[in-house]
């Protein structure tokens, strides 16, 4: 079955602009999250998302942001974005046994 | 709070070599313990996972043991090919009674294996 898709792979944006991203997960997975990897941080959880519910969230300013539609698709938004900003932002899906998460290819973000 | 420390990197072996990757944990109550790898330019994809102590996780030839006692889950494989190059993450996170985590995983930073011919 088809993996996780993000859409777009690639952007670049420049400070002060807002970036939405978009995640579709494997079918029949009702949960979505949402990481930034840095080489600085690493790998660092945003938010989950359950039947268009925020379940879970990470330690972002409020500039980040998502949401969950009625197919389990999610978006996430960044706002007056930042030099910082500038990562790969992975989203990973889960199905029934949440346990193991399967990740996207990631978009890759660079704020100018 | 929870966290997770990989042994540092870049590790570089010969094919055919023995790898051990260490990974050592602090965690507030008993977590679940996994590998991923993230091949290049490509998302993670889970290797192998343990949920509870003395468990042995395997998959494809890598190994890693949950020892409680020593907050470890170091990655074993006896013999590295040159299509083992990746980074290698350790994570962990817990799981509710239904087995879901909330979508929450706690990384280490990562460690470059590099195999040569």
């Amino acid at each position: 079955k088809a993996g996780v898709t993000q859409t777009p792979r690639y952007l670049i944006k420049t400070r002060g602009q807002q970036v939405t991203l978009s995640c579709s997960p494997i079918s029949g997975h009702r949960s979505v999250s949402w990481y930034q990897q840095t080489p600085g941080q690493g790998l660092q959880f945003l938010f989950e998302y359950f039947s268009e519910t925020q379940r879970n969230k990470g330690n972002f300013p409020g500039r980040f942001s998502g949401r969950q539609f009625s197919n389990s698709r999610s978006e996430m938004n960044v706002s007056t974005l930042e030099l910082g900003d500038s990562a790969l932002y992975l989203c990973a899906s889960s199905g029934p046994l949440g346990g193991e998460l399967f990740f996207g290819e990631g978009s890759r973000l660079t704020v100018l | 709070g929870d966290s997770v420390t990989q042994m540092e990197g870049p590790v570089t072996l010969s094919e055919e070599a023995f790898l051990t990757i260490n990974c050592t944990y602090t965690a507030t109550g008993y977590p679940s313990l996994f590998w991923y790898v993230q091949y290049p330019g490509e998302g993670l994809q889970l290797l192998l996972k343990a949920t509870k102590a003395d468990d042995k996780g395997s998959n494809k030839g890598f190994e890693a043991t949950y020892r409680k006692e020593t907050t470890s889950f170091h990655l074993e494989k006896g013999s590295v090919q040159v299509s083992d190059s990746a980074v290698y993450f350790c994570a962990l996170t817990y799981l509710n009674a239904g087995g879901t985590s909330y979508g929450k995983l706690t990384f280490g930073q990562g460690t470059i294996l590099t195999v040569h011919p």
